[in-house]
């Protein structure tokens, strides 16, 4: 059975500081991997995945992951956080097998607190 | 494009009560899910489908049910409402490419 395990359920950053949202998972199968954000009240927005080829993700708003297969790792990043960072966010685990039916596993989540 | 929507936005029931949430989606997406969301636990599964007319059970499907008759749309129906389903219900449909695209959510408290 795959899982996600989220170290952390809140994570504090000064405005300008590195983020840094640990993602761990467990999976029989190489699988996809994602992150998303949710802001208040809100829906989940994707923010990057990783499915094959670089191990190294780009995403939106300055935000990148690094599958790392011997870790079983997915850890998220940003250099330098922003205010508009604050949100909770969500890494998921997907298996791209038909009879699973692209479904999602996902982690516990974290809240990130930006300081000013 | 309207993506994935799902009505209502709010709703309070009466333990008891039953329901149905609804969610359309207009991408033409195959695979189509319920997930709820309660604090320190992510999301969770419910239900989900695979195309029309095919569904399966998910982490937590009791008291839940849903159908497929369509493509657009996959409804959720709570059949005797209680206080552990109160809870933010998102529906999420999904391309052969992976991403899973999100409805709004439905937040239900059931009194």
């Amino acid at each position: 059975a795959q899982s996600v395990t989220q170290l952390g359920s809140h994570v504090s950053v000064s405005e300008g500081a590195l983020v840094l949202l640990r993602c761990n998972y467990s999976s029989s199968v190489p699988p996809y991997l994602f992150w998303y954000v949710q802001y208040p009240n809100q829906g989940l927005q994707l923010l990057l995945k990783y499915t094959t080829g670089a191990t190294l993700v780009k995403g939106i708003n300055g935000f990148e992951a690094e599958f790392k297969k011997s870790e079983t790792s997915f850890h998220l990043t940003k250099p330098s956080a922003h205010m508009s960072d604050a949100a909770e966010y969500f890494c998921a685990v997907m298996r791209m097998e038909k009879e699973y039916g692209n479904k999602l596993v996902f982690g516990a989540g974290t809240i990130l607190r930006v300081k000013s | 494009n309207a993506g994935v929507t799902q009505t209502p936005k709010f709703q309070v029931l009466k333990t008891g009560q039953s329901m149905t949430l609804q969610c359309a989606q207009d991408m033409n997406h195959e695979y189509m899910s319920w997930y709820r969301q309660d604090p320190g636990m992510g999301l969770r599964l419910i239900h989900y489908s695979v195309g029309a007319g095919i569904t399966d059970q998910g982490e937590v499907p009791n008291g839940y049910n849903v159908s497929r008759s369509t493509t657009e749309d996959f409804p959720l129906r709570l059949l005797s409402a209680a206080p552990s389903q109160t809870s933010v219900y998102f529906c999420a449909s999904t391309a052969g490419g992976a991403e899973a695209f999100f409805g709004q959510g439905t937040r239900l408290t059931v009194v």
